[in-house]
This record gives structure tokens, C-alpha cells and sequence, in this order.
């Protein structure tokens, strides 16, 4: 299996730009996960999906974040418009079954906005 | 407030000496796992503790659960460079992460 892959690897955009992240889970695990770290704030959760369905998204920051699920295969993250402030490393993570189990990480994108 | 806080923040060591490091919480976790950062890459799972009292060993690397569940540490024996890496610690249930040990382990 390929592991979670994350598109793009990195992102550098200009203030009030629309960006879009995305992310394909390990092909099986029913729960995927959207994390932005930070060295002042470390890794935060932002929403976390079980079967393409948003369970909790309170560690969305404002309504300019969303993310969706169309299919068990695809997960996007936007930020629109997009401030200096969310410049941050965005990971997306799988896992098989329950919240407690093993959580894979992709590669993350890193995202820059000028 | 962090509701995971990780000890040391940085730590810089010489090969073959042994370290310990520490994740404490006022708040009970029925688990928590320990994964390591290398950079560019995404954390990866090291080991999960469930018990309190729990001692697991991967080989130099000694994880412990504290009694009340409320705090962890990593003790490594005789640390390699390939150990450097940043350690993170996290409440499963929770989902919630500590800042992280950054370690670097010089030859």
C-alpha cells in the first residue's frame, strides 16, 4: 500500500487566495483525520471523518475552513480566503478501525501564505 | 493551556548516552501512544499503553504508564544518531498531541 499521500507538497500563496489540500487514505480504514501543526501550537486536531461523515469539527478554526468527504477514497481541506496565520504544516491521517487505534500520517503539506 | 505537557522541549545528546523523557497531564487517559517525527515526514506510531503501571520495551526505547494514567515517559538506553527525531505523546480518545521532545543524538 502506498500510505496516505497528500497533494500538494507544498503550497506558497498570496493573502485572501483560495487554497486547497488534499488527501487519499489508506484504501480500508473507515476514519480519517485533518491535523495543522505548529511549533507555538503543536499538532491540533482540526476535524476527524468515520465513513466519509464529519464527527467532530470544533477544532475548526473559523468558517474560513472546510473540509469535505465525497468518497472513502478522498478528503479535501480549504481555506478561503486564506490569512498569513495559517501557515502551518497540514497532515492527513487514516486508521482502521476505532478512534484509539494506530493513526498513519501522510507526508504533509506545507502551507505558506504571503 | 496544552492538555498534554511534554519535558524537556529540546534535548541534545551524545551517542550512547541514555535519556528520558516525559509527558504529564492533570486529566486521566485510558491510553496513550508515543510516536516519532523525523523531519518532512508525518509522525509514526511507536507504541500504545493501556494499563496504568505499564511498562512496554522496543528495544533501547522503554515506555511507562503512570499509575493514575494521568502521565507517561520514554527512557532510551545507549541513544543512536537515528534516534533523533521529535517524540510526541498522545491521549487516543482525546486525540489531542503534546508539543513534543525535540532529540538530537550527535556522534
Amino acid at each position: 500500500d502506498a500510505g496516505v499521500i497528500q497533494s500538494p507538497r507544498h503550497e506558497v500563496t498570496e493573502m485572501g487566495q483560495e487554497v486547497t489540500l488534499r488527501c487519499k487514505p489508506i484504501s480500508g480504514h473507515d476514519y480519517l483525520f485533518w491535523y495543522r501543526q505548529t511549533m507555538m501550537r503543536g499538532l491540533e486536531l482540526l476535524i476527524y471523518f468515520n465513513n466519509n461523515v464529519p464527527i467532530d469539527d470544533s477544532g475548526m478554526p473559523e468558517d474560513r475552513f472546510s473540509a469535505k468527504m465525497p468518497n472513502a477514497s478522498f478528503s479535501t481541506l480549504k481555506i478561503q480566503p486564506s490569512e498569513p496565520r495559517d501557515s502551518a504544516v497540514y497532515f492527513c491521517a487514516s486508521s482502521l478501525l476505532a478512534v484509539r487505534n494506530e493513526q498513519f500520517f501522510g507526508p504533509g503539506t506545507r502551507l505558506t501564505v504571503l | 493551556t496544552q492538555l498534554l505537557e511534554q519535558s524537556p522541549q529540546f534535548l541534545s545528546i551524545q551517542e550512547g548516552e541514555n535519556l528520558t523523557v516525559y509527558c504529564n497531564s492533570s486529566s486521566v487517559f485510558s491510553s496513550l501512544q508515543w510516536y516519532r517525527q523525523e523531519p518532512g515526514e508525518g509522525p509514526v506510531l511507536l507504541v500504545t499503553v493501556v494499563t496504568g503501571g505499564e511498562v512496554k520495551k522496543l528495544k533501547r526505547l522503554t515506555f511507562q504508564f503512570g499509575d493514575a494514567r494521568k502521565d507517561s515517559s520514554l527512557h532510551i538506553t545507549a541513544a543512536q544518531p537515528g534516534d533523533t527525531g521529535l517524540y510526541l505523546c498522545a491521549g487516543a480518545e482525546k486525540l489531542v498531541f503534546g508539543k513534543g521532545t525535540k532529540l538530537t543524538v550527535n556522534p
